[in-house]
């Protein structure tokens, strides 16, 4: 069975350029999150949608991040524009619900070099 | 400030010992769970806990979930280097709750 696939897997590019991530989620699940990993911070919640509807933003940093979900098979992440301190490993996670007993599956992230 | 604080950051053991990395925290959870996560990949859950008291075992793996729902542990026993990774736990306050609180991680090291 196909997991949860990210693109691209790495992206360097230069502060105030356009980044977008990529996710498409196992289907049939209708729960997905966009996470970011730091050394400084771990992995925090940037956004949640349950239906292809964002639930809650409140862990996108700032009005640069945004996120969209246009169905069940595919979500975005962009940031514009990128600044050296958004470099991170950036995860898409779905599962089918979203109580604390549901397991995430885990892309396998894209790792954001901003120069 | 974690919610949830894993212990010890860091351990690096011989193959064929064993170890324990904690996870605690002030607050009550409704259920736990325990991820791998491996260079270049994704966490990958390996157990969920939502009873105070309860044991699981998964194989070479046994974890515990506190009495209080406050804490919880898990233990290898002789370790393998394919036990090698970075073990993270992660809490949800009620049991329809979305949001998992990650701690920040132990990395365990299995020297063959």
């Amino acid at each position: 069975d196909a997991g949860v696939i990210q693109s691209p897997r790495h992206e360097v590019t230069e502060m105030g350029q356009e980044v977008t991530l990529r996710c498409k989620p196992i289907s049939g699940h209708n729960s997905l999150f966009w996470y970011r990993q730091t050394m400084m911070r771990g992995l925090e919640l940037l956004i949640y949608f349950n239906n292809n509807v964002p639930i809650d933003d409140s862990g996108m940093p700032e009005d640069r991040f945004s996120a969209k979900m246009p169905n069940a098979s595919f979500s975005t992440l962009k940031i514009q524009p990128s600044e050296p301190r958004d470099s991170a490993v950036y995860f898409c996670a779905s599962s089918f619900g979203a109580g604390g007993n549901q397991p995430q599956h885990f892309g396998d992230g894209t790792r954001l070099s901003i120069l | 400030t974690q919610l949830l604080e894993q212990s010890p950051q860091f351990l690096s053991i011989q193959e064929g010992e064993n170890l324990t990395v904690y996870c605690n925290s002030s607050s009550v959870f409704s259920s736990l769970q325990w991820y791998r996560q491996e260079p270049g990949e994704g966490p990958v859950l390996l157990v969920t806990v939502v009873t105070g008291g309860e044991v699981k075992k998964l194989k070479r793996l046994t974890f515990q979930f506190g009495d209080a729902r406050k804490d919880s542990s898990l233990h290898i026993t002789a370790a393998q280097p394919g036990d090698t990774g970075l073990y993270l736990c992660a809490g949800s306050r009620r049991s329809n709750d979305y949001k998992l609180s990650f701690g920040a991680g132990t990395t365990v090291t299995v020297r063959a």
